[in-house]
């Protein structure tokens, strides 16, 4: 079957640094993307990875590794509006988008 | 950017009633959209993929004479909730997919929050 694993739930301190990790298995790939989605709001675009390596993107960075079925999405600089859950999809052969749980990410003052 | 609108925003109707629920494409084309549910703390569930000039594609265990779909233009899709009861309530998400290729990017309308009564 296919598979999008992320943590459910994450904390950390405004001014911060924080990475959120994605690990998949699906049936064919075509590219990952990350999405922030605000409680109540539908997601919105931050990052696509189809190829290996880093794609800095002012605060936030998306990292991709084929070979390991594995990304993570940084972010520095921690803000309150930060505060939202990050989701972790991927593309596969269909082209169909197939999603992670979501990460909750809790910014503390 | 691209931009995918919504309308309505927000709905309220009483169980039994039928809500329709459109989603466009404002500057592109879109030959596929994706129709999402989403229930409160968790992830998208895709519903069904909607295709201009045939049938729509739905997801197991999702009822297709309950959510009616139809992709009347290449900027238009329409779902329709027949005969809403309150577990129906939820946040509908539409979705289409622009580009070519190996590069396809998601956007997404703004939601349908539907509370059914």
């Amino acid at each position: 079957g296919q598979n999008i694993d992320q943590p459910t739930e994450m904390t950390a301190t405004e001014g911060a640094i924080v990475q959120i990790n994605c690990t998949y298995q699906t049936s064919g790939f075509n590219g990952l993307f990350w999405y922030q989605q605000h409680a109540g709001e539908a997601p919105t675009f931050l990052s696509y990875n189809v190829l290996d390596g880093l794609e800095e993107k002012g605060r936030f960075s998306s990292f991709l590794s084929r070979s390991k079925g594995y990304s993570y999405l940084l972010l520095k600089e921690l803000q309150m509006k930060d505060s939202a859950s990050y989701l972790c999809a991927v593309i596969d052969s269909n082209y169909q988008l197939i999603w992670g749980a979501g990460t909750k990410l809790i910014i503390k003052p | 950017g691209a931009v995918v609108s919504q309308h309505p925003s927000w709905v309220i109707c009483k169980s039994g009633t039928s809500v329709k629920i459109e989603c466009r494409s404002l500057d592109f084309q879109a030959t596929t959209m994706f129709w999402y549910r989403q229930f409160p703390k968790q992830s998208l569930m895709l519903m069904a993929t909607s295709n201009e000039g045939s049938k729509a594609t739905y997801e197991q265990g999702v009822e297709k004479d309950k959510f009616l779909i139809n992709h009347a233009s290449l900027t238009l899709s329409t779902l329709t909730v027949t005969s809403a009861h309150p577990e129906d309530s939820s946040f509908y998400i539409c979705s289409a997919p622009r580009g070519s290729g190996d590069y396809n990017e998601q956007f997404f309308g703004p939601g349908t929050r539907l509370t059914v009564l």
